[in-house]
């Protein structure tokens, strides 16, 4: 069965850096695009960030755009969330999430549980 | 970008109950729409896909339709498992924008 289990979340200080990973297993990781979703405290769904399955094309939201950097490892089978110049606003629980197909765009049917990030002082 | 405009933002309504959330896009997206349910501290769950194909697993209950901009969510019959908050997504092109939620309770 499809699993995704995120790590690396953690309380860090403004303008600090964070990596999260996404271990994947139940399925061929290196054919599905993947995704980073997030959800601040009370709020809603935020796309944060996706990758095409080769890696070749990577896409950011406005809101972190400069700021985080998505990766994936195959050999590994794990996604990875590079933050830094962290905010306050970008405090929330990270999702990892997986693609229903790879190389065009299209719906998450697969989600992991989550990893929290708390930017504050 | 394309905005997703959902509502209504809450609604409350009997264990039997018909339920309707609506989706408005701000430019025509096809039929490139999901519908997700997400219980209280648990990950987002896939319901819908093509805005109106059931996710295997899914209870008959729920459907969707529409196309272009405007989309709804159906549950014909409420029931208590079914508390939690439900987003609609845009995955025609990227930002894979979300609607703002629709939380949805029983009376």
């Amino acid at each position: 069965q499809v699993q995704l289990i995120e790590s690396g979340g953690g309380v860090i200080q403004p303008g600090g850096s964070l990596r999260l990973s996404c271990a994947a297993s139940g399925f061929t990781f290196s054919v599905f695009d993947m995704h980073w979703v997030r959800q601040a405290p009370g709020k809603g769904l935020e796309w944060v960030a996706g990758i095409r399955f080769d890696g070749n094309n990577k896409y950011y939201g406005d809101s972190v755009k400069g700021r985080f950097t998505i990766s994936r490892d195959d050999s590994k089978n794990t996604l990875y969330l590079q933050m830094n110049s962290l905010r306050a606003e970008d405090t929330a629980v990270y999702y990892c999430a997986k693609d229903r197909t790879g190389g065009k765009n299209s719906y998450q049917n697969y989600w992991g549980q989550g990893t929290l990030v708390t930017v504050s002082s | 970008d394309i905005q997703m405009t959902q509502s209504p933002s809450s609604l409350s309504a009997s264990v039997g109950d018909r339920v309707t959330i609506t989706c408005r896009a701000s430019q025509g997206i096809s039929n490139n729409l999901a519908w997700y349910q997400q219980k209280p501290g648990k990950a987002p769950k896939l319901l819908i896909y093509d805005a109106s194909t059931l996710q295997s697993g899914v209870p008959s209950r729920f459907s969707g339709s529409g196309s272009g901009t405007d989309f709804t969510l159906t549950i014909s019959s409420l029931q208590p498992e079914d508390v939690g908050t439900y987003y609609c997504q845009k995955y025609n092109s990227v930002p894979l924008t979300f609607g703002g939620g629709t939380k949805v309770e029983v009376k």
